[in-house]
């Protein structure tokens, strides 16, 4: 059972470039989110779908764009990378009836750095 | 790993010994809190939740403990192992689907 997966792992980017980062989880939850982590600071809610068909912003959205592909899948797109953008980003999932006790189920993580 | 940080607290336990995690939180309208737990490269990892209109709630090993006068949590790990090394968030529910999330603490187990 692989839980969440997301891909690619490690990526670097040039100012200004665009890229997706890849989501999907296998254990049927509704719900899906993406969370930034910086250096020192806690986790911080980019973006969430509370169900497919539903995208939500989060804390930190400003830069982001998000697509709940199917129930699986849930990417996060950065149109124009910038520097500030530089952080390792976490996609988790949580099934239904314990998204509201914040139980997520988080994959590995996707470290970005754009110079 | 991901949660490095430069100014995280750190707390240091011997093997076998009870580790007492803290942390504040900010609204009183959280309707759940809960922990995690973070080992170097990886996503974090879910270990308890509590309910606010508890003040304490035990798993295996380990304690919540919630003091809403002061807007204090602690998480307890009794006979602290080795494999508990690790950095632990607290986070608060504010809402469906949103948690807002502490700092951290890196707690650092000696054999």
């Amino acid at each position: 059972n692989a839980g969440v997966t997301q891909t690619p792992k490690f990526q670097v980017l040039k100012t200004g470039q665009s890229m997706t980062l890849q989501c999907a989880q296998d254990m049927n939850h509704n719900s899906m989110y993406w969370y930034r982590q910086d250096p020192g600071m806690g986790l911080r809610l980019i973006y969430y779908s509370a169900s497919e068909g539903t995208t939500d912003k989060g804390e930190v959205p400003n830069g982001y764009n998000v697509s709940r592909l199917n129930k699986r899948e849930f990417s996060l797109r950065l149109e124009s990378a910038a520097p500030s953008q530089t952080s390792v980003y976490f996609c988790a999932s949580s099934p239904i009836g314990r998204a509201n006790t914040g139980e997520l189920f988080f994959g590995e993580g996707s470290r970005l750095t754009v110079l | 790993g991901e949660n490095v940080g430069l100014h995280l607290p750190t707390l240091s336990v011997q093997e076998g010994d009870n580790s007492i995690i803290n942390c504040a939180y900010s609204n009183s309208a959280s309707d759940y809190f809960i922990w995690y737990k973070q080992e170097s490269g990886k996503g974090p990892q879910f270990i308890i939740d509590i309910r606010s209109n508890m003040d304490k709630r035990q798993g295996q090993r380990v304690t919540v403990l919630l003091n809403k006068t002061v807007k204090h949590l602690s998480l307890q790990i009794a006979a602290t192992q080795p494999g508990d090394s690790a950095v632990y968030f607290c986070a608060e529910n504010l809402a469906y689907n949103m948690l807002t999330f502490g700092g951290g603490t890196r707690l650092m187990v000696k054999p």
